[in-house]
């Protein structure tokens, strides 16, 4: 049974500084890897598609990379903002067409 | 291009009682996915459309919940009778197809709160 955690659950960090936030699941048979942002009282953005086949995605300040023989994902922000406060999921597809997602980690920028 | 729309955006019910939410998704997405994310945790799948029939329905609690999609296009969640532990933002999602690539987009959700 595929299942997908996320370190650390919280993180708080100064405006400027670069972050790394953590996505693993136990099993390495998956179709792709998405990075999502929410904002309280809404929905999922999409922030980064990784394909079963790709390594990473770039995005802006966002580059998420992917090891499947490991089993991790990262999410690197660079230049960190207040706007990027929100909570970051990460959500793998299966072999079996299923979609699991991590519980996130909520990320605080203080100005 | 139009969002995904959900309606209502909050909702307030007694255990025992029914509620119905109503998901539009995207012009031409094939696939249509309704989540529940309490609190606190990951959103969980509950149903995976595949136009009008159903891909995935193994997390959905059938004794009191169920969904439809007819025609294909929009989508009803209803829960009958609700219990307090149902309370949680239901999201709905959708996506062109099954495909290797399928990038979800989603609704701003819907909160229920069972009291």
């Amino acid at each position: 049974k595929q299942e997908v955690t996320q370190i650390p659950a919280a993180l708080s960090v100064p405006e400027g500084e670069n972050l790394v936030l953590n996505c693993s699941f136990t099993d390495s048979a998956i179709y792709n890897l998405q990075w999502f942002r929410q904002d309280p009282g809404k929905g999922l953005t999409s922030l980064l598609l990784i394909q079963s086949s790709q390594r990473e995605q770039t995005s802006g300040r966002l580059n998420a990379s992917l090891d499947k023989s490991s089993g991790r994902s990262t999410l690197y922000i660079a230049a960190s903002q207040p706007g990027d406060s929100a909570t970051y999921l990460c959500a793998v597809k299966t072999s079996y067409d299923k979609v699991i997602f991590g519980p996130g980690t909520s990320l605080s920028v203080i100005p | 291009e139009a969002g995904v729309a959900q309606s209502p955006r909050y909702k307030i019910i007694e255990k025992r009682q029914s509620v119905a939410f109503w998901c539009n998704p995207i012009s031409g997405h094939a696939t249509l996915y309704w989540y529940q994310q309490i609190l606190g945790q990951g959103p969980k799948l509950l149903i995976q459309f595949q136009n009008n029939g159903v891909v995935d329905d193994s997390q959905l609690p059938k004794d009191r919940f169920s969904a439809e999609r007819l025609k294909g296009v929009d989508s009803t969640l209803k829960i009958q009778p609700a219990k307090l532990e149902d309370s949680a933002v239901y999201l709905c999602a959708s996506s062109l197809d099954l495909g290797e690539i399928p990038e979800q987009y989603f609704g701003p959700g819907t909160r229920l709160t069972v009291t």
